[in-house]
């Protein structure tokens, strides 16, 4: 596609519930990262993937939080039992570079998780 | 471990006057540094990078920014504001690393009075 496509675009979830927050890269992106950016803060790094290999997971707040690409291409962050903590806008990057200098990353819309 | 301070959380110019939005990083490393502009309910935008070549850096929609590695900033500035120009702006820091995440500040607003 044109543009980094996040699903759905605004999440509501009971305390407890499980989600799962989708990413489309643009076709052929070689690097996947995720962000979350809590209210009135700038977004803070989760995770990244080259390909299809997680290559750092060190952001990850807690093991309630899994993230996959299992294809190399579409991304799922899954959020295990939310905690209202985890309320915050999580958002997809994907660069067509190893090394993002030279391109930088495109972000997608994010999805806006919302735990009540 | 890098770092990216945004001094203060908001700045109202009146249309037409000099855009200023302050940077400065600490990076043990020489750093990339980024400026991205949020508007609302978007994600992220790359207006400008640094990557070590020249020093002042011109972006998208007029804004420059200058690396001042004497004084570690990396200040934002357009010369003269637009209405469109309201978003939220915020800077980043890389290093050199194939993994090659971002550290973001806290971001600043900006406002356009009219």
């Amino acid at each position: 596609g044109a543009g980094v496509s996040q699903s759905p675009r605004y999440k509501v979830a009971k305390r407890g519930q499980d989600v799962a927050l989708r990413c489309d890269p643009i076709s052929g992106h070689v690097s996947l990262f995720w962000y979350q950016q809590a209210l009135g803060q700038g977004p803070e790094f989760l995770t990244y993937f080259q390909n299809e290999a997680q290559l750092d997971k060190s952001g990850l707040p807690s093991d309630r939080f899994f993230a996959e690409r299992p294809e190399g291409s579409v991304s799922t962050l899954k959020i295990q039992r939310t905690q209202q903590e985890d309320s915050a806008v999580y958002l997809c990057a994907s660069s067509p570079a190893l090394q993002i200098q030279a391109y930088g990353y495109t972000f997608g819309s994010g999805t806006r998780l919302t735990v009540v | 471990a890098q770092s990216v301070t945004q001094l203060g959380s908001h700045v109202s110019v009146s249309e037409g006057a000099l855009v200023l939005l302050r940077c400065n990083y600490s990076s043990s490393v020489p750093p990339y540094l980024f400026w991205y502009v949020q508007y609302p309910n978007q994600g992220l935008q790359l207006l400008l990078k640094y990557t070590s070549a020249a020093t002042l850096v011109k972006g998208i929609n007029g804004f420059e920014a200058e690396f001042k590695k004497s004084e570690t900033s990396f200040h934002l500035t357009k010369p003269s504001a637009h209405m469109s120009d309201a978003a939220e702006y915020f800077c980043a820091v890389s290093d050199l690393g194939a993994n090659s995440k971002l550290t973001f500040g806290k971001g600043i607003t900006l406002s356009v009075r009219p």
